[in-house]
């Protein structure tokens, strides 16, 4: 079975461009959650969605919005780049309950110059 | 708020030996799950072990163990026979399940770990 796909692999955007990150869960999963790693650090989650609906967003400015479409796949988008918007984006799917692992794609590494 | 900590910015192995990866963690919550992950340089996390706060055994998974002391809130990752495909960052993680519904993961700072031949 296909695990989570991100696309693209790699992105380098420039200061005050906009840019969409797209996923496509595991089949079956329909919980899709976007996190944000900077270098040396843990992830850090922006966005929870179930069944199209946002279930809950982290500590990031109104910049960043994502949605789910009815096959769960996902986008992520974020506005008004800034440098401090570089970043390993990964989404990660998974089925609900607290003992349910997150899936983790292999990323997309944005470059904002 | 959850809190996840990782004492050991690095760690070293020789190979075929076990090593211990820390963690602890702080939660108000009686029910919570928690999770390590492999991060290799190639960017994916991949899932390694799950313990549930209920759990009354330590979980298990090939070489990974998980050395879960609720009354010390620690959940330490044990992996035995070290292999050079081991060396990665290795994150520590607590599933959070907020009151508007939301199902986080809050991660530590990670350790990185080398294996040496």
């Amino acid at each position: 079975d296909a695990g989570v796909t991100q696309s693209p692999t790699h992105l380098i955007k420039t200061r005050g461009q906009q840019v969409t990150l797209r996923c496509s869960p595991i089949s079956g999963h329909k919980s899709v959650s976007w996190y944000q790693q900077v270098l040396g650090q843990g992830p850090q989650f922006i966005f929870q969605y179930y069944e199209k609906e946002e279930r809950g967003r982290g500590n990031f400015p109104d910049r960043f919005s994502a949605r789910q479409f009815p096959n769960y796949s996902s986008e992520l988008n974020v506005n008004a780049l800034l440098l401090g918007d570089s970043a390993l984006y990964l989404c990660a799917s998974s089925w609900t309950g607290v003992n349910s692992p997150l899936h983790f794609g292999n990323g997309t590494r944005l470059t904002v110059t | 708020a959850q809190k996840i900590t990782q004492t050991q910015p690095g760690m070293f192995v020789q190979e075929k030996e076990a090593v211990t990866l820390d963690c602890t963690y702080d939660t108000s919550d009686p029910s919570y799950g928690l999770f390590w992950y492999k991060q290799p340089s190639s960017g994916e996390m991949i899932f390694l072990i799950y313990q549930g706060s209920y759990d009354q055994q330590n979980a298990t998974e090939g070489r990974y163990s998980l050395n879960f002391q609720k009354a010390r809130k620690s959940a330490n990752l044990v992996i035995s026979a070290s292999q050079l495909g081991d060396s990665a960052m290795y994150f520590c993680a607590m599933r959070e399940l907020t009151q508007g519904g939301s199902e986080k993961l809050v991660f530590g700072k990670g350790t990185k770990l080398t294996v040496n031949p």
